[in-house]
């Protein structure tokens, strides 16, 4: 069975530095999605950056990038410049091809912003 | 992406009661589904909500405790009945979008509190 590990349950970085949040995913698959969300405080989940296994090039959005280490199954997140508005829980999530659409969570990182 | 409307925000309930959540999107979605995000955890399923059949459970859940309605493309409602105070959590609907439905997409989330 899949799993996904954020052994970080907790980072603080200061503002407008960079900050990389870990995760590591277990999978027999070859072919997958990789997702991290951000959760504020008002609860809603966001999506931040999805990368698909089959790509090699590391997805990047504005501040965000990720880097995706196929072989050693680790996917982290850098949050380059950071903002206030980046603390939040961030969530590392697994999904197959198929057609289950069921993500397998990690237990999440709270990010803290000091100004 | 999509925007969804979930309601209430949140509710403080008494203990035997049950509570209605709402889910509202703003177009056809094939695929919505219903989390619970106990404190301090990361997300559970409940279910998929399927348009016009009955929902589809997750391990651990069942109709007559979270029974689910999904009328037709753009709604759905999670009902938790018999409420008791381990079902305090916020629960979320989601929805999947992409060329693969491989993004979900999150409503604000229900805080649920019961006494």
């Amino acid at each position: 069975a899949q799993t996904v590990t954020q052994s970080q349950p907790e980072m603080s970085v200061q503002e407008a530095e960079t900050v990389t949040l870990s995760c590591t995913y277990d999978t027999s698959e070859s072919d997958y999605y990789l997702f991290w969300y951000k959760q504020p405080p008002s609860r809603q989940m966001i999506l931040v950056i999805r990368q698909e296994a089959y790509k090699q090039q590391n997805a990047t959005e504005n501040r965000f990038s990720v880097n995706f280490q196929k072989a050693a199954k680790s996917f982290s997140l850098k949050i380059s410049d950071s903002q206030l508005g980046d603390a939040a829980m961030y969530f590392c999530a697994y999904r197959t091809m198929d057609s289950n659409y069921q993500l397998i969570w990690g237990a999440g990182t709270k990010l803290i912003i000091k100004p | 992406s999509a925007v969804i409307s979930q309601k209430p925000s949140r509710d403080i309930c008494q203990r035997g009661t049950s509570l209605t959540i709402q889910c509202q999107v703003d177009s056809q979605v094939t695929m919505m589904f219903w989390y619970r995000q106990q404190p301090g955890q990361s997300l559970t399923l409940i279910a998929t909500a399927n348009q016009g059949s009955e929902a589809t459970y997750e391990s651990g859940f069942v109709i007559d405790k979270f029974p689910i309605s999904r009328p037709n493309l753009t709604f759905s409602t999670l009902t938790v009945s018999n409420m008791s105070p381990e079902d305090s959590s916020i629960y979320l609907c989601s929805v999947s979008r992409g060329p693969t439905n491989e993004k979900l997409f999150f409503g604000s989330g229900t805080q649920l509190s019961v006494l």
